[in-house]
C-alpha cells in the first residue's frame, strides 16, 4: 500500500467550478500535511499547509480527518490558471522527512 | 533571486558513464533533499541531509551517491548510469529538520535521459 494515495484523474472541470481532490495516508503519526501544487514540467510549490481545524486561503480549503486519515483540497470558482497537478504531502514520522502522493490532475476548461 | 539552484537542466549520458548534479541554497536551511519524479510514481527520496555534515538514505538510494559539501550544497553523484535512472531530478531544502513544518523550496528539476 502507498504511504500517500492520490486518485490521478485527470478532473476536467469547466470554468467557474468547485471541484475536490481527497488523500488517504497510510501512517497514523504523520503530524505534518500539505498540498502542493505542480505546473508541467516545473517544479513543485507549496500551496497551502492543512491543519486539524481546517483551513482557508481564498478559493482554496483544507480539510484534515485525522480519524480517517484523509486529507481534502476544494477549489471554488476554477479559473483556467488553477490547471496543474496537485500534491498531497504527509510527513514521515520516521527520519523527518516528507512522502509525496503521485498527484491529482486538474484541467480547468472556458 | 533567493532559492535552490539546480544544474544542469538537462543532461543525456550513455549507459555507465557518471555525472553529478549540483544543489545549492542561499535560504540558510540546514536540511536538503534528492528526488527523483517518474511518470505515475510521485516524488521518491534518493538521499537527504538534515544538517551540514550529515546523510542518510531515502527510498530509492541504490546507484547514487550525496555529498554535503557545506551548508549551500548539496551533490547527487550517479556512478556508473542506467536507463532506470533516467527521470527528473529535483533537490530541495528546508527550514526545519525534514518534518517540513514549513515547507519545502524547490530546485527547477534536471531533466536527465540515459541511453
Amino acid at each position: 500500500r502507498k504511504e500517500v494515495e492520490q486518485d490521478p484523474g485527470p478532473f476536467n472541470v469547466p470554468e467557474g467550478a468547485t471541484v475536490a481532490f481527497n488523500c488517504t495516508y497510510s501512517n497514523s503519526a504523520s503530524q505534518s500535511f500539505f498540498w502542493y501544487r505542480q505546473d508541467c514540467r516545473k517544479e513543485p510549490k507549496l500551496l497551502m499547509s492543512v491543519y486539524s481545524s481546517g483551513n482557508e486561503d481564498g478559493r482554496f480549503t483544507a480539510q484534515l480527518n485525522r480519524a480517517s486519515q484523509y486529507i481534502s483540497l476544494l477549489i471554488r470558482d476554477s479559473k483556467l490558471s488553477d490547471s496543474a497537478t496537485y500534491l498531497c504531502v504527509v510527513n514521515a514520522p520516521y527520519g523527518n522527512k516528507l512522502v509525496f502522493g503521485a498527484g491529482t490532475i486538474l484541467r480547468v476548461k472556458s | 533571486n533567493a532559492g535552490v539552484t539546480q544544474t544542469p537542466k538537462f543532461q543525456v549520458l550513455k549507459t555507465g558513464q557518471s555525472m553529478t548534479l549540483q544543489c545549492a541554497q542561499d535560504m540558510n536551511h540546514n536540511s536538503m533533499y534528492w528526488y527523483r519524479q517518474d511518470p505515475g510514481m510521485g516524488l521518491r527520496l534518493i538521499y537527504y541531509s538534515a544538517s551540514e555534515g550529515t546523510t542518510d538514505k531515502g527510498e530509492v538510494p541504490n546507484g547514487y551517491n550525496v555529498s554535503r559539501l557545506n551548508k549551500r550544497e548539496f551533490s547527487l553523484r550517479l556512478e556508473s548510469a542506467a536507463p532506470s535512472q533516467t527521470s527528473v531530478y529535483f533537490c530541495a531544502s528546508s527550514e526545519v529538520t525534514g518534518t517540513g513544518g514549513f515547507g519545502y523550496t524547490f530546485g527547477s528539476g534536471t531533466r536527465l535521459t540515459v541511453v
